[in-house]
């Protein structure tokens, strides 16, 4: 069965900190793979996700994550974040068949 | 693109009652997925639609849970004699499937089920 574990439960940085988000995911075959961030008292979308080709993904607001395939991993970073990136984010993986697997998420607080 | 509509927002009922639940997916969006969240949580998937055939039903979703896609576009998902447990809030995504198989999910606002 697929799963789906973040390493971190609550980050808190400062503005300007680099942000780094773990993600590992468990399938053994072909995966797709996400994160999705929910700003507070909005809805979950999409900030980036990989098919195939280059491992390293940029998504919307700087964001990047990078797929290492032989580490079963798919983290998130930004070089410099901003308080409008306090969320929470999710990483996600979808291999066979059409049901995307959560991880339970990290909330993310940027103190200004 | 009007988004992932759902409705109500919140739903507070005593336990035993039943609840429906709505969920209007992007219009041009044939696939469409019911997901349940708990504080702490990531989004758990329940039940999976393409058009108005329910392709897949996830373990989590008891007997007293039905969904249903009548005609491919709207979508209801129905709890029966509610327990404390189902309290929750339930999540409505869609997609759309063709050329590119993966399309990521848009979701909606969610349904916040509190059962007292």
């Amino acid at each position: 069965a697929q799963s789906v574990s973040q390493h971190n439960h609550h980050v808190i940085l400062s503005e300007a900190a680099s942000l780094e988000l773990g993600c590992n995911y468990s399938y053994g075959g072909t995966v797709n793979l996400f994160w999705y961030v929910q700003y507070p008292g909005q809805h979950l979308q999409l900030l980036l996700k990989y098919f195939s080709g280059d491992p390293l993904v940029k998504g919307i607001k700087g964001f990047e994550a990078e797929f290492i395939k032989s580490k079963f991993s798919f983290n998130l970073r930004k070089p410099s974040v901003q308080w409008s990136d306090t969320a929470e984010y999710f990483c996600a993986v979808k291999g066979g068949g059409f049901k995307t697997i959560f991880g339970a998420g990290t909330r993310l607080f940027v103190k200004a | 693109d009007t988004g992932v509509s759902q409705d109500p927002r919140h739903k507070i009922t005593k336990r035993g009652q039943n609840v429906t639940f709505r969920c209007d997916p992007i219009s041009e969006h044939n696939r469409l997925y019911w997901y349940r969240q708990t504080l702490g949580q990531g989004p758990e998937f329940l039940t999976y639609f393409q058009n108005e055939a329910q392709l897949e039903k996830s373990r989590l979703l008891s007997d007293r849970f039905s969904a249903e896609r009548p005609k491919g576009s709207f979508s209801t998902l129905e709890i029966q004699r509610t327990e404390q447990g189902d309290s929750a809030m339930y999540l409505c995504a869609s997609s759309l499937a063709g050329a590119e198989h993966n399309s990521p999910l848009h979701f909606g606002n969610g349904t916040r089920l509190t059962v007292t």
